[in-house]
């Protein structure tokens, strides 16, 4: 069980917009822990893809975009592209368990 | 260009010990922590451990505090997993992660780059 939720899967036609939500509490997000999303491509290693809740690293297309309000985050992708299937992962810390957490994981699927 | 590669990595017999290895090149290495991060066949990312630029931090997952041992050499841009007691659930790939902030404070780490991974395999 992660301590940060993350639908498991969204899904969306070529062009649309899609959101993935990470949800988490007061001992990470809620205590003003950043968070950080990756993509993972199937079979490749993560890759940076938002940090600090909405800053892209140099490279990343515009069309991904992070926020936050309150204990909830979301990874926007809009725009939607069949390269973006992949899996999305939001981190954090929490300071409950002195750990860095990562979120289950959302399924991207483009229909 | 920021390399990370792994090494170390193969199969063992549950209660055995195994050392992993990251070699980092393309950046100022003792100026970042670094940090370990793993991912069983089919599931999700876990973090590991971590270690602040200087060594004075170094933090575990649950899962492995106790059995696990992170260290890194500046001088030779070097990062180590000592793993003891191995397990069956640590049956994973193993990434090294380049932190992503310059002398970063404990909690505020982010992981910028990423080595391919080393397979661990243990058996029962």
């Amino acid at each position: 069980q992660s301590v940060l939720r993350q639908p498991p899967s969204v899904s969306g036609a070529p062009g649309q917009r899609v959101t993935i939500s990470c949800t988490g509490s007061s001992s990470n997000i809620g205590a003003g822990y950043d968070v950080h999303w990756y993509q993972q491509l199937p079979g490749t290693a993560p890759k940076l893809l938002i940090y600090g809740n909405d800053y892209r690293p140099s490279g990343v297309p515009d069309r991904f975009s992070g926020s936050k309000s309150g204990t909830s985050v979301s990874l926007a992708i809009t725009g939607l592209q069949a390269e973006d299937e992949a899996d999305y992962y939001c981190q954090s810390y929490d300071n409950s368990l002195s750990a860095y957490v990562f979120g289950p994981g959302t399924k991207v699927t483009v229909l | 260009e920021v390399q990370l590669v792994e090494s170390g990595g193969g199969l063992v017999q549950a209660g055995r010990s195994l050392r992993l290895s990251c070699a980092a090149s393309g950046f100022t290495f003792d100026d970042y922590a670094m940090h370990w991060v793993r991912q069983a066949p089919g599931k999700g990312l876990e973090w590991v451990s971590g270690i602040s630029w200087n060594s004075d931090n170094i933090g575990y997952a649950d899962s492995v505090k106790g059995r696990f041992t992170l260290s890194r050499d500046n001088a030779k841009n070097s990062l180590y997993l000592q793993m003891n007691s191995l397990r069956a659930e640590d049956t994973a790939l193993y990434y090294c992660a380049k932190g992503g902030v310059e002398i970063v404070v404990p909690g505020m780490d982010f992981w910028d780059y990423w080595g391919q991974g080393t397979l661990v395999t243990v058996s029962s």
